[in-house]
C-alpha cells in the first residue's frame, strides 16, 4: 500500500541531545512537509521541500533542520537550541507544492525529558 | 498576519444532532479550502475540500462545507452526526502565491458525539 512512514512513533530523549525524526513516502509525491501539532494550535509548519535537495522553511523552522538527498524521503532533525521540542510531529506529502491536498503520516510523538 | 481561525476549541454533542464548525481565514485573493479531520488513533485525512465552482461543497461521510467569499468562511456542516464522528477537525488554507503558496491550519475542533 502506498503511504507515508514515520518513525519512531514514540520517542524520548534528555534535554540537550539532537533527535532526528523519520519520514519515508512511496507515493511518488514530489513535495514534503513537516508539521508540529500542539493542543489549540493547529498545525504549523516547520520545513517543506518542493524537490530533492531544495527545502524552505516554514513558520517555526528555528532549533529544526532538515535534509531531502531522496525523493522519498525527508528527515527532520530536532536540535538541542529548539526551546520547547516535546511535541507531535507530522510529516506530509502531496503532488507538488502547488497542490494543498496533502497526505500525512501518522506522527510521532516526541518527549524531552 | 494571515491566520485561519477556527471559533470552537471544543465541541460536545448527542448523536443525530447537527453540527456546523466556524472557519475565517484572512488571505485576500484566490484561495484553496480545505477541512481534514483526525479520528481517534488514525493520522490526519482529508474531509473535504474547494478549489472553485460551486461554492457548496460535499465531502467524505456526509459532511458539506459552504464557501462564502464576502465573509471569508468555510464552514463545516453535517446534519446528522453518529458517534463515529467523534474527532478533531482542522480547516485549512492555502494561501496565494504571494503569501508563500503555503497550506496553513486552523487551531482545530474537538468533536465529542455522545451515544
Amino acid at each position: 500500500d502506498g503511504g507515508i512512514t514515520q518513525s519512531p512513533k514514540y520517542l524520548f530523549r534528555k534535554e540537550g541531545q539532537n533527535v532526528t525524526l523519520s519520514c519515508e513516502q512511496n507515493l511518488n509525491h514530489d513535495a514534503m512537509y513537516w508539521y508540529r501539532q500542539d493542543p489549540g494550535q493547529g498545525l504549523r509548519l516547520i520545513y517543506y521541500s518542493q524537490i530533492v535537495n531544495d527545502f524552505q522553511k516554514g513558520d517555526i523552522a528555528e532549533g529544526y533542520s532538515v535534509s531531502r538527498e531522496k525523493k522519498e524521503s525527508f528527515p527532520l532533525t530536532v536540535t538541542s537550541a529548539q526551546k520547547n521540542p516535546t511535541a507531535f510531529y507530522l510529516c506530509a506529502s502531496s503532488i507538488d507544492l502547488g497542490i494543498g491536498e496533502l497526505f500525512f503520516g501518522e506522527g510521532s510523538r516526541l518527549t524531552v525529558l | 498576519a494571515q491566520s485561519v481561525s477556527q471559533h470552537n476549541h471544543h465541541v460536545i454533542l448527542s448523536e443525530a444532532a447537527s453540527l456546523e464548525l466556524g472557519c475565517n481565514y484572512s488571505y485576500g485573493g484566490t484561495v484553496n479550502l480545505f477541512w481534514y479531520v483526525q479520528y481517534p488513533g488514525q493520522h490526519l485525512q482529508l474531509l473535504l475540500k474547494y478549489f472553485s465552482g460551486d461554492p457548496l461543497v460535499k465531502g467524505i461521510k456526509g459532511f458539506e462545507a459552504e464557501f462564502i467569499k464576502s465573509k471569508f468562511s468555510f464552514n463545516l456542516r453535517k446534519p446528522s452526526v453518529q458517534w463515529s464522528d467523534t474527532a478533531e477537525y482542522f480547516c485549512a488554507v492555502k494561501a496565494p502565491r504571494a503569501a508563500g503558496n503555503k497550506l496553513t491550519f486552523g487551531g482545530g475542533t474537538r468533536v465529542l458525539v455522545k451515544p
